[in-house]
């Protein structure tokens, strides 16, 4: 079946510091992924998507690129701040008319002063 | 953006008593709504998917019996956990879709912590 695998956190990062988190992706057919966040006590948020090889989603400063040549979606930042702390979830809805996400288990990001 | 609210945010209940929560879209039709479960340190898993008017579609796994849904109208779906015990404490997720604004955007709500004692 269709899955999801992040790298495990959590991860602790200074301010300013260069973030990657990996995902990479087990689908049937071309998936549309995503990245959602979650700050502390609030909902899951999409961050980002893209729907086709070669797309790059961005939004806030964060970037990732559908690879489907290793079926991974990194998630990037250049600069990370303190207030980009919270749970990064990469996600997958694969075509065909479900709606259903599948999604990997969450990395929390903290990020010192 | 689109928000939806869940309610109540955490509760505390006795084994064998049932639990309902309330998933509501404040400013969309939610045309469709899906429930989730998240243990700790673990990924969200899809518990079924409701769309408004019809019965709810449960993934293999989850007792249809025990967790009840229902999806009466455009803006609310409920989740009822039914004769609660220890092993249902979780933290349970709605999110809500709109067919209108394109399938791939989910708007989640913030949770509710269940504790079963």
């Amino acid at each position: 079946g269709d899955s999801v695998t992040q790298m495990e956190g959590p991860v602790t990062l200074s301010e300013e510091a260069f973030l990657t988190i990996n995902c990479t992706y087990t689908a049937t057919g071309y998936p549309s992924l995503f990245w959602y966040v979650q700050y502390p006590g609030e909902g899951l948020q999409l961050l980002l998507k893209a729907t086709k090889a070669d797309d790059k989603g961005s939004n806030k400063g964060f970037e990732a690129t559908y690879r489907k040549e290793t079926t991974s979606f990194h998630l990037e930042k250049g600069s990370v701040q303190v207030s980009d702390s919270a749970v990064y979830f990469c996600a997958l809805k694969t075509q065909g008319g479900s709606e259903k996400l599948v999604f990997g288990k969450g990395t929390k990001l903290t990020v010192n002063p | 953006g689109a928000v939806v609210s869940q309610h109540p945010s955490r509760v505390i209940c006795k084994s064998g008593t049932s639990v309902k929560i309330e998933c509501r879209s404040l400013d969309f039709q939610a045309t469709t709504m899906f429930w989730y479960r998240q243990f700790p340190k673990q990924s969200l898993m899809l518990m079924a998917t409701s769309n408004e008017g019809s019965k709810a579609t449960y993934e293999q796994g989850v007792e249809k019996d025990k967790f009840l849904i229902n999806h009466a109208s455009l803006t609310l779906s409920t989740l009822t956990v039914t004769s609660a015990h220890p092993e249902d404490s979780s933290f349970y997720i709605c999110s809500a879709g709109n067919r209108g604004v394109g399938t791939d955007t989910q708007y989640f709500g913030p949770g509710t912590r269940l504790t079963v004692l």
